[in-house]
């Protein structure tokens, strides 16, 4: 089975950095995902990992470690806007389904 | 270019009715998925569609759902009858392939069964 864990909720304040971790445990492993989702919205795209090490995209940037099976993301320069729900996701294998986790709900206070 | 459309974007539903939701991938993708997400919880996969092939169906209900892609572009998916627990937001997204990187989702269909 598939299982991954992530922080239920989190507080940042405006201008901060703010890391979120995601722990994995699946039955093989060919990428994970982080996805952003505003409340009532749909989830939108960050990053996709594959290998490990540290990919960086404006100020989010996204790491991972197979070996450990852990990845985080990285949200620098907070802004309100960015108060949301983080999820990720993984890919076992191949074609196999991609297994959400249950998401990290981020508030982004003044 | 348009993203994954989907509606109604609202539906209440006494229990024990049917209700249809319907989505419209983005031109091209040829993977298309139905997603449930319950309140508080991320997406869980229903259905994947390769074209109009169901190629990934073990999480759906059958006894209630059905889903359809005919064409291998619109899909439906149809609860019948809906139960009280049926209450989520089902969630349509699409990709170029299943071996994609990157899934489009639409805006989802939140669903209420009274």
């Amino acid at each position: 089975g598939q299982n991954i864990d992530q922080p239920t909720e989190m507080t940042a304040t405006e201008g901060a950095i703010v890391q979120i971790n995601c722990t994995y445990q699946t039955s093989g492993f060919n990428g994970l995902f982080w996805y952003q989702q505003h409340a009532g919205e749909a989830p939108t795209f960050l990053s996709y990992n594959v290998l490990d090490g540290l990919e960086e995209k404006g100020r989010f940037s996204s790491f991972l470690s197979r070996s450990k099976g852990y990845s985080y993301l990285l949200l620098k320069e907070l802004q309100m806007k960015d108060s949301a729900s983080y999820l990720c996701a993984v890919r076992p294998g191949g074609y196999q389904k991609v297994t959400f986790g249950t998401g990290t709900k981020l508030q982004v206070i003044p | 270019e348009a993203g994954v459309v989907q509606s109604p974007r609202y539906k209440i539903i006494e229990k024990k009715q049917p209700v249809a939701f319907w989505c419209n991938p983005i031109s091209g993708h040829n993977t298309l998925y139905w997603y449930r997400q319950n309140l508080g919880q991320g997406p869980e996969l229903l259905i994947r569609y390769e074209n109009e092939e169901a190629v990934d169906d073990s999480q759906l209900p059958k006894d209630r759902f059905s889903a359809e892609r005919l064409k291998g572009v619109d899909s439906t998916l149809k609860i019948q009858p809906a139960e009280l627990g049926d209450s989520a937001v089902y969630l349509c997204a699409s990709s170029l392939g299943a071996g994609s990187t990157e899934a489009f989702f639409g805006q989802g269909t939140r669903l209420t069964v009274v």
